[in-house]
């Protein structure tokens, strides 16, 4: 059982789509989050949703819009890819706000040309 | 401003030796502790966290870390590395009293010699 999962794992797409990642997981837990890993390897925080309100927003380019159906899911649509768009990543969850373990997703690599 | 430094990018050790990969932080009160591993292609997978308490804190697959508050460091050890280890591992921080703002290392790539 998978206890955090993202679909794709792979996403190759042309500059200027649309597109859609999903995470869910299986945990119980109330807050998620979406993370980019860059090209260098660093890993830094987008977006967290607890219980489906928005708690962080990072300085986002506002092309990028998370959505929480549910405490379950929180998914990331990206408008108009650019270049720089290209990364990995990371969904993750964890039981509550500030309640420290995060447990993270396999990643979605996205290659856009 | 409150960051995490992992000071090795590249460390090559050889099968069976001991190990010890160097984090720091810069918070103005002692955050949560984490350490994760990500293998390549794969996802973060947490070794072991320090929240509070014993300062040596035991983790998954045979990884421990030393919490020095003179030190402001969490050092990752393992005292026998097998190849499997080989990966990238990230030392990470959360500020205890303001939500859920992770703040990562920029990792350390482990290479193991056969």
């Amino acid at each position: 059982d998978t206890a955090v999962s993202q679909t794709p794992k792979y996403l190759v797409t042309q500059m200027g789509n649309d597109k859609s990642i999903k995470c869910e997981q299986n945990l119980g837990h109330d807050t998620m989050y979406w993370y980019k890993q860059d090209s260098k390897k660093f890993l830094k925080i987008m977006f967290s949703y607890n219980n489906k309100e928005l708690i962080i927003n990072e300085t986002v380019p506002n092309r990028f819009s998370p959505k929480s159906p549910d405490k379950a899911h929180l998914n990331l649509h990206i408008n108009s890819l650019e270049l720089g768009d290209s990364a990995v990543y990371f969904c993750a969850s964890s039981p509550n706000t500030g309640q420290g373990t995060q447990y993270f997703g396999p990643g979605t690599r996205l290659t856009v040309l | 401003a409150q960051s995490v430094t992992q000071p090795d990018i590249h460390i090559t050790v050889s099968e069976g030796a001991s190990l010890e990969l160097r984090c720091n932080y810069s918070y103005g009160a002692t955050p949560y502790l984490f350490w994760y591993v990500q293998s390549p292609g794969q996802g973060l997978q947490l070794l072991l966290k320090y929240f509070s308490g014993d300062t040596l804190v035991q983790g998954i697959k045979g990884f421990e870390a030393e919490f020095k508050r003179s030190q402001s460091s969490f050092n990752l050890r393992k005292p026998s590395v097998h190849w499997s280890d080989a990966a990238e591992y990230f030392c990470a921080a959360l500020p205890r009293s303001s939500g859920d703002k992770l703040t990562f290392g920029t990792g350390t790539r482990l290479a193991v010699r056969p």
